[in-house]
């Protein structure tokens, strides 16, 4: 079956324009995590969506948010975009709504975002 | 959050076992502790998972301490394939996260 599907993969955008981030998780899958991987701050969760809702959110500030679909698509958006924002972001689906329910979960190959 | 320590970098010989130790002193009763790993430019993959017995599957062996305070991923037969930075994260209870620096692992032949 397919995999974590996200789009685009690669992207260049101007300091303090907005970016939307999109990822398709696996089919039958309901949750989606997203990441943000930088060389200096590693792996850090952003948040997790279960059945269209915020299910947990990590220390980002308000400028990054998220939402699901009914079909489980996730997207995420970036306002007023900074420097400190060029970062792999990655995202994970699995079927439940918590990776402590024994579910692992899958990554997608990430959308690389250049801010310049 | 519960933390995860790993040592920075191994080096392993191609067809030997590789052991990359973590520790998670912090870990609660009822959170997993899980492997990934990631290969440059890749999203992380999957490697494996447990709770308090030791797991086994096509491509490792996971061995938890009986205090759960720490574990070890072994990759019986290392390739060089299996180069890349190895995690081992804690899913709190509330489904958040925390992913450390991971292990660099260099498989030389």
């Amino acid at each position: 079956k397919a995999g974590v599907t996200q789009t685009p993969r690669y992207l260049i955008k101007t300091r303090g324009q907005q970016v939307t981030l999109s990822c398709s998780p696996i089919s039958g899958h309901r949750s989606v995590s997203w990441y943000q991987q930088t060389p200096g701050q590693g792996l850090q969760f952003l948040f997790e969506y279960f059945s269209e809702t915020q299910r947990n959110k990590g220390n980002f500030p308000g400028r990054f948010s998220g939402r699901q679909f009914s079909n489980s698509r996730s997207e995420m958006n970036v306002s007023t975009l900074e420097l400190g924002d060029s970062a792999l972001y990655l995202c994970a689906s699995s079927l439940g709504p918590s990776m402590v329910r024994v579910t692992e979960a899958f990554f997608g190959q990430g959308t690389r975002l250049t801010v310049v | 959050d519960a933390k995860t320590t790993q040592p920075p970098s191994m080096d392993c010989a191609e067809g030997r076992a590789a052991n990359l130790p973590c520790n998670h002193s912090t870990i609660s009763g009822n959170e997993y502790v899980y492997w990934y790993r990631q290969i440059h430019s890749q999203g992380p993959q999957y490697i494996i998972h447990g709770l308090k017995n030791n797991e086994t599957n096509e491509m490792a062996s996971l061995i938890i301490t009986e205090d759960r305070k720490s574990s070890t991923l072994i990759l019986p037969h290392a390739t060089l394939r299996d180069t890349a930075v190895y995690y081992c994260i804690v899913f709190t209870n509330a489904g958040k996260s925390t992913f450390g620096d991971g292990t660099t692992l260099t498989v030389k032949p």
